[in-house]
């Protein structure tokens, strides 16, 4: 079995401060990790993803997450939040890169940015 | 074409009705993947498919909901006699086995409002 846990629905932080958003998931195989952004009224975009590369992983916008197969976590950061990164955040996990299989989303953060 | 389309883009119906939606996956993507994103909430898995393979079903809250797929063409979700539970954001996703990690390409989605 495998799922995705996303630890807060809501985080708010001030302009400039670091932003952390945690994810923690469990899977009997070696997973592929992402992290989707949705900003209000528009589509989803990839972040960033793990796909057994290297573990800390960079995306786009200065977003990082880091994968720690110990603590089974995928928590994505950043260092200095903008107004524009308000918006909604999901991690998914998937089984493995090479088989199609279902993609588990998580429940979602909403991340406030204050000014 | 560039990326996924959905149409239509909003869908206004009377309960009871049956509508169809349609989305057009990124050319040579063997996977397709539908969702529903009720109004503050995350997303939850509907069906995929995988090229000529029989589809995962598991998703699907009622027979009143089907979907079908011709190759690796045009999907379209149907959903009969519709409800007023039923309105939300459908979204549709296709990925390709080529690409690393099997990143999902998002549709912007189709909003549904069941009156």
């Amino acid at each position: 079995a495998q799922s995705v846990t996303q630890l807060d629905s809501h985080v708010s932080v001030s302009e400039g401060t670091p932003v952390l958003l945690r994810c923690n998931y469990s899977s009997s195989y070696s997973p592929s990790l992402f992290w989707y952004v949705q900003h209000p009224n528009k589509g989803l975009q990839l972040l960033l993803k793990y796909t057994s590369a290297a573990t800390l992983v960079k995306g786009i916008n200065g977003f990082e997450a880091e994968f720690k197969k110990s603590e089974t976590s995928f928590h994505l950061t950043k260092p200095s939040a903008h107004m524009s990164d308000a918006a909604e955040y999901f991690c998914v996990v998937s089984l493995s890169p090479y088989n199609f299989n279902k993609f588990y989303f998580g429940s979602g953060t909403k991340l406030n940015v204050k000014p | 074409g560039a990326g996924v389309s959905q149409s239509p883009s909003n869908k206004v119906t009377e309960k009871g009705k049956d509508v169809e939606l349609r989305c057009d996956p990124i050319s040579g993507h063997t996977a397709l993947y539908w969702y529903r994103q009720r109004l503050g909430q995350g997303l939850e898995f509907l069906i995929y498919f995988q090229g000529n393979s029989a589809p995962d079903k598991s998703g699907l809250p009622s027979d009143r909901f089907s979907a079908e797929r011709t190759g690796e063409s045009v999907s379209t979700l149907t959903i009969q006699r519709t409800q007023q539970e039923d309105s939300a954001v459908y979204l549709c996703a296709s990925s390709s086995r080529r690409t690393s990690g099997n990143e999902q390409f998002f549709g912007p989605g189709t909003r549904l409002t069941v009156l």
